[in-house]
């Protein structure tokens, strides 16, 4: 079965601090499908960045980066000089095909809180 | 625009009702999906749809029923039999192949009066 740990549930930074999420997942399947999502306060979950289990090249996107490491099951998120707009809760998600068909499992959450 | 869309944005309902949850998608997706978010809990998937007239059971399913006679469309029924159904509630579509995200609507928030 599919499982994602989010082992952070709260983090607040200064404004302009970096901020590393943890994200560690659980699967038996050789090729899956790694992705964060924010979910500000309005609720709706806004897609970030993905990864495939077969491509473990880490990159960064703007103020964003990833570090995926298969040997530990990791796909770790780091926010570069964060800032107020980045207040938001953060999910990670595994896709899979473990059961034929393609299920979305999230882990619970790491609320991120940017001081001004 | 293309894009997924819940009605209604809050819900109320009465102990004993069944209450229908709407998710609409104009992106042509195959899969869709229904996630329950409760404070500290994430989400937690409730029901999926890989294609037009057949979906699986997810995680917490019991107390729940859905549809899928349409591909843009996925409705989600809380019945009596749902214990507990004050919550936020998550549409979600994506195209039916793994590396492809989902795109989520606003919400619909549920609470038993």
């Amino acid at each position: 079965a599919q499982k994602v740990t989010q082992a952070q549930t709260e983090i607040s930074v200064v404004e302009k601090e970096d901020v590393t999420l943890d994200c560690v997942y659980e699967t038996r399947d050789t090729t899956y499908y790694l992705f964060w999502y924010k979910q500000p306060p309005s609720g709706e979950l806004v897609f970030l960045i993905r990864r495939n289990s077969f491509d473990e090249q880490n990159e960064i996107s703007g103020r964003y980066s990833w570090n995926f490491q298969k040997s530990t099951s990791s796909f770790n998120f780091t926010i570069t000089a964060s800032q107020v707009v980045d207040s938001a809760v953060y999910f990670c998600a595994l896709k899979d095909s473990g059961a034929g068909s393609y299920q979305l499992t999230f882990g619970k959450g790491t609320k991120l809180s940017v001081i001004p | 625009d293309g894009g997924i869309t819940q009605s209604p944005k809050y819900l109320f309902r009465k102990e004993g009702q069944n209450v229908t949850l709407s998710c609409e998608q104009n992106l042509n997706h195959d899969a869709m999906y229904w996630y329950r978010q409760d404070p500290g809990q994430g989400l937690r998937l409730i029901y999926y749809s890989q294609i037009v007239n057949d979906f699986q059971k997810g995680d917490i399913a019991e107390g729940y029923s859905v549809s899928r006679e349409k591909k843009e469309s996925f409705p989600l029924t809380v019945t009596s039999a749902q214990k507990n159904p004050t919550a936020f509630y998550l549409c979600a579509s994506t195209w039916r192949v793994a590396n492809t995200e989902a795109f989520f609507g606003q919400g619909t928030r549920l609470t038993v009066v």
